[in-house]
């Protein structure tokens, strides 16, 4: 069983901090990384799909980085505002097939 | 542009009662189709995927199955409803390239009583 762990579980900012969380994976047979945010009450929305040891994704105030090597992608938003409050979820896709291994998320709350 | 429909959109039903919940896409052919559950306190679990018509892969054995009937069409069924069925159930799609991104639908919330 694949095993993609994100930290931490839950997080609280201030509006206008910037904050990062950490998606753990195995990096055998490693294909891509996906990254989705997931409002309340709306679909799971794609934000970045990552294939290359070193890659840098950037979209508005938020970027990730990817490295294969040692298993790990981090996910950087800048200067939070509450409308980025959200649970931002990360997937291992191994080996060229089209299954997602999700991991268990990071809930962000953004506060005024 | 292409759109993914579920229904219904909250679900109570009896332990023991079946299940049919539908997706549709729109705006492509041939997509590969997936269906995913959030059980309370849990990640997305991957149940089904299909690649075509007809063509269904399980990925965790349970009492649920899947069914493609149509090229744009995927069922998610029961025959008997579980309390541990209960969950949020996603649909998604996607083109079926090399690094594919997954377009979810709006889910279905479904509590066995």
């Amino acid at each position: 069983i694949l095993n993609v762990e994100q930290s931490p579980q839950s997080l609280h900012v201030q509006e206008g901090d910037s904050t990062n969380f950490t998606c753990s994976f195995p990096s055998s047979n490693f294909y891509a990384l996906h990254w989705y945010r997931w409002e309340t009450a709306k679909s799971p929305e794609a934000l970045f799909v990552m294939t290359l040891n070193g890659d840098e994704k950037k979209k508005g105030r938020i970027s990730a980085t990817l490295n294969t090597k040692e298993g790990y992608s981090y996910l950087y938003i800048k200067g939070s505002q509450p409308e980025d409050s959200a649970t931002y979820l990360c997937a291992l896709q191994e080996g060229g097939g089209n299954k997602l291994t999700f991991g268990t998320g990071t809930q962000l709350k953004v506060e005024l | 542009s292409q759109t993914i429909h579920q229904w219904p959109a909250t679900l109570v039903q009896p332990v023991g009662s079946p299940l049919s919940l539908e997706c549709t896409v729109e705006g492509t052919s041939n997509p590969n189709l997936y269906w995913y559950r959030q059980a309370a306190g849990r990640g997305l679990q991957l149940l089904f995927y299909s690649v075509g018509i007809g063509q269904i892969s399980s990925e965790v054995p349970q009492n649920l199955s899947a069914s493609r009937p149509q090229d744009r069409q995927f069922i998610l069924s029961s025959k008997k409803l579980l309390l541990s069925d209960s969950g949020f159930y996603l649909c998604a799609w996607s083109l079926g390239l090399a690094a594919d991104t997954q377009y979810f639908g709006p889910g279905t919330r479904l509590t066995v009583l």
